[in-house]
């Protein structure tokens, strides 16, 4: 059974910084490994999918690398701005064939201190 | 504004009354979902329908039973709602299988 965790349920930084959430999955297996955010009350946003033969990828400051063989990813946010005030998660797919039944982690709460 | 729309945004019933949540998306996508996520957040998948086929349905009671009229439309039907439902659902949708997921606002449902 797969199971995703995220470490630090809950992150504060200062405007500016530069910062890493991480996500460990327990079943190497995976299809790929999508990064989400969710705003208070909103729905989730797709930010980044890294299929299992990619290392990473990156969109504008964010990067998100993957290391399967260790059951880890990275989310890595640059020069951090109040908007990337959010939960973020990360989640894979069960099945091995495409996208369905994803397994999602439980966030990390990120605000970003003014 | 091409997105994945839900109605209502916020839901308050009962216990032991039949309630429907309607979801929408103008995207074009083949696929589309329904989360639960109950009260710490943990979000979990429900029900997959790819060109209006039930594809995944995860031991989700069968009090819920969802329809797919049309691709564009996944509507979820709730019967005979207990406490435990409560939670915000989410659809979402994806152009077929291995694509990134839209997700719709949630609806906020209130079981009392």
């Amino acid at each position: 059974k797969q199971e995703v965790t995220q470490i630090p349920a809950a992150l504060s930084v200062p405007e500016g910084e530069n910062l890493v959430l991480n996500c460990s999955f327990t079943d190497s297996a995976i299809y790929n490994l999508q990064w989400f955010r969710q705003d208070p009350g909103k729905g989730l946003t797709s930010l980044l999918l890294i299929q299992s033969s990619q290392r990473e990828q990156t969109s504008g400051r964010l990067n998100a690398s993957l290391d399967k063989s260790s059951g880890r990813s990275t989310l890595y946010i640059a020069a951090s701005q109040p908007g990337d005030s959010a939960t973020y998660l990360c989640a894979v797919p069960k099945s091995n064939f495409g996208n369905e039944k994803l397994t999602f982690g439980t966030g990390t709460r990120l605000t970003i201190i003014p | 504004d091409t997105a994945v729309s839900q109605t209502p945004k916020y839901l308050v019933t009962q216990m032991g009354n039949d309630k429907s949540i309607k979801c929408e998306q103008n995207l074009g996508h083949d696929t589309m979902y329904w989360y639960k996520q109950d009260s710490k957040k943990f979000l979990k998948i429900m029900f997959s329908y790819n060109n209006k086929e039930l594809i995944i349905n995860e031991t989700v009671p069968n009090r819920f039973s969802p329809k797919s009229p049309d691709k564009a439309h996944l509507n979820l039907h709730i019967n005979s709602l207990e406490l435990g439902d409560s939670a915000v659902y989410f659809c979402a949708s994806s152009q077929d299988r291995v694509t990134s997921q839209f997700f719709g606002p949630g609806t906020r449902l209130t079981v009392l």
